[in-house]
């Protein structure tokens, strides 16, 4: 596609349940970026995958989150048991040169 | 010690005037920093890279990188109401792969 495509663009469930994101990146973008913002406040780093480097983890904020990326193309943040305080707009990336980042419109996820 | 610090703002300037914003960072290695602007329920979007010391010009933005004093900021000329956003920069830190950390951003008023 043109751009980023993320997937679902809205999405409310209720606390304990599981929620998976989906994003396509623009093709031929080797990086790929997970952020995550909550109302009012700057973006989060989740997690970052290079080609077909062991992906950095290092902002995944507990093991209730993890990330895929499969074929080195889209890629899917999956939230287990859901608390309220996941509740925040999920922003995916992706980019050539490094930096350069082109985001997709976000999920908004409501946890209830 | 934050890595990169901006003024949350709110800066406001009235239109045509020249709004000057300001980042400054702790990484002393870092050789990568960006601009990105973010409009109200909007996700970013690059504006400017910058890797050399120096300024960079396009249009009505202006990046300056000083590397010694660790800052880097951005000057909009001729400021138009559809300036108004949060203006955030980012860089890649050293030794952190191309992950790239974003400030908390500076919102931008400019007024009629």
């Amino acid at each position: 596609g043109a751009g980023v495509s993320q997937s679902p663009s809205n999405k409310v469930t209720e606390k304990g349940k599981d929620v998976e994101l989906r994003c396509d990146p623009i093709s031929g973008h080797t990086a790929l970026y997970w952020y995550r913002q909550s109302l009012g406040q700057g973006l989060e780093f989740l997690i970052y995958f290079q080609g077909n480097s062991a992906p950095d983890k290092s902002g995944l904020p507990s093991d209730r989150f993890s990330a895929e990326r499969t074929g080195g193309s889209v890629s899917t943040l999956t939230i287990q048991r859901t608390q309220q305080e996941d509740s925040a707009v999920y922003l995916c990336a992706s980019s050539s040169p490094p930096g350069e980042l082109f985001f997709g419109e976000g999920s908004r996820l409501t946890v209830l | 010690q934050k890595e990169v610090e901006q003024n949350s703002g709110p800066l406001s300037v009235p239109e045509g005037a020249i709004a000057s914003l300001n980042c400054t960072y702790s990484d002393r290695g870092s050789q990568s920093f960006f601009w990105y602007r973010q409009y109200s329920g909007k996700s970013p979007e690059l504006i400017m890279s910058i890797y050399s010391n120096g300024d960079k010009e396009d249009g009505r933005f202006t990046a300056q990188l000083n590397k010694a004093s660790q800052y880097v900021s951005l000057l909009i000329r001729d400021s138009q109401p559809s300036d108004s956003a949060t203006y955030l920069c980012a860089f890649v830190f050293t030794g952190g792969g191309n992950k790239l950390t974003f400030g908390t951003g500076t919102q931008l008023k400019v007024e009629l």
